[in-house]
């Protein structure tokens, strides 16, 4: 069974740092892109980036790049995501996602489910 | 704003059928796959619908997809109220390398 336990979210003041993590079991960690993607407080879904199999390719939404980092370690089967100069905007349910392929342009075929970030002072 | 578009709600009767439009450029859902998720409430997303018309095994046949030029839609028949829920679609976009989601659209059975 697929199982992906993200951790890491919590309450953050505006300017601050926080650091995602994804535990992924039940399948072939390696093999397969992983994203993040995020939901405001009553809104929609909005994909924040993605990481290749191998991590040697990444790609992240306009909103985030320069700030956000996703990065992943094939040996500990956990996905990451750092993210820096948080803002209001940032608050959101952060959802690791998992990719039915190795492709990034390929669909996600499961998802956690989500941590929670808070930015407010 | 999203790119991809679609109506912010629709609704129809136990029993019927409904669409739901996703409507994209040439850069996103004119030249990628359309994928669809289903988000029921206080829970993470599912994959209902990939590559515009593949249905994940688990998945009632009651749902279904299409594709054609710029736009996309999903199909739901036989409506049940475990169906109410709000829907997505996403698609690569190659001119912002990256995934796009549609608003989402929110079903409910009457």
């Amino acid at each position: 069974e697929v199982q992906l336990l993200e951790s890491g979210g919590g309450l953050v003041q505006p300017g601050g740092s926080l650091t995602l993590s994804c535990a992924a079991s039940g399948f072939t960690f390696s093999s397969y892109a992983v994203s993040w993607v995020r939901q405001a407080p009553g809104k929609g879904l909005a994909w924040v980036s993605v990481i290749s199999s191998s991590g040697g390719s990444t790609f992240y939404a306009d909103s985030v790049k320069g700030r956000f980092t996703i990065s992943r370690d094939n040996s500990k089967n956990t996905l990451y995501l750092q993210m820096n100069t948080l803002r209001a905007d940032d608050t959101a349910v952060y959802f690791c996602a998992k990719y039915g392929s190795s492709s990034v342009k390929a669909f996600i075929d499961y998802w956690g489910q989500g941590t929670l970030v808070t930015v407010s002072s | 704003q999203s790119v991809l578009t679609q109506p912010p709600s629709v609704s129809e009767a136990p029993r019927q059928r409904v669409t739901i439009s996703c409507s994209g450029s040439s850069s996103n859902i004119g030249n990628n796959a359309v994928n669809w998720y289903q988000q029921l409430p206080g829970k993470a997303p599912k994959l209902l619908i990939y590559y515009d018309y593949l249905l994940p095994s688990g998945v009632s046949d009651r749902f279904s997809g299409s594709r054609s030029g710029t736009s996309a839609s999903l199909a739901i028949s036989g409506l049940q109220s475990e169906d109410e829920a709000d829907y997505y679609c996403a698609a690569w976009d190659d001119s912002l390398n990256g995934v796009i989601f549609g608003g989402g659209t929110k079903l409910t059975v009457l």
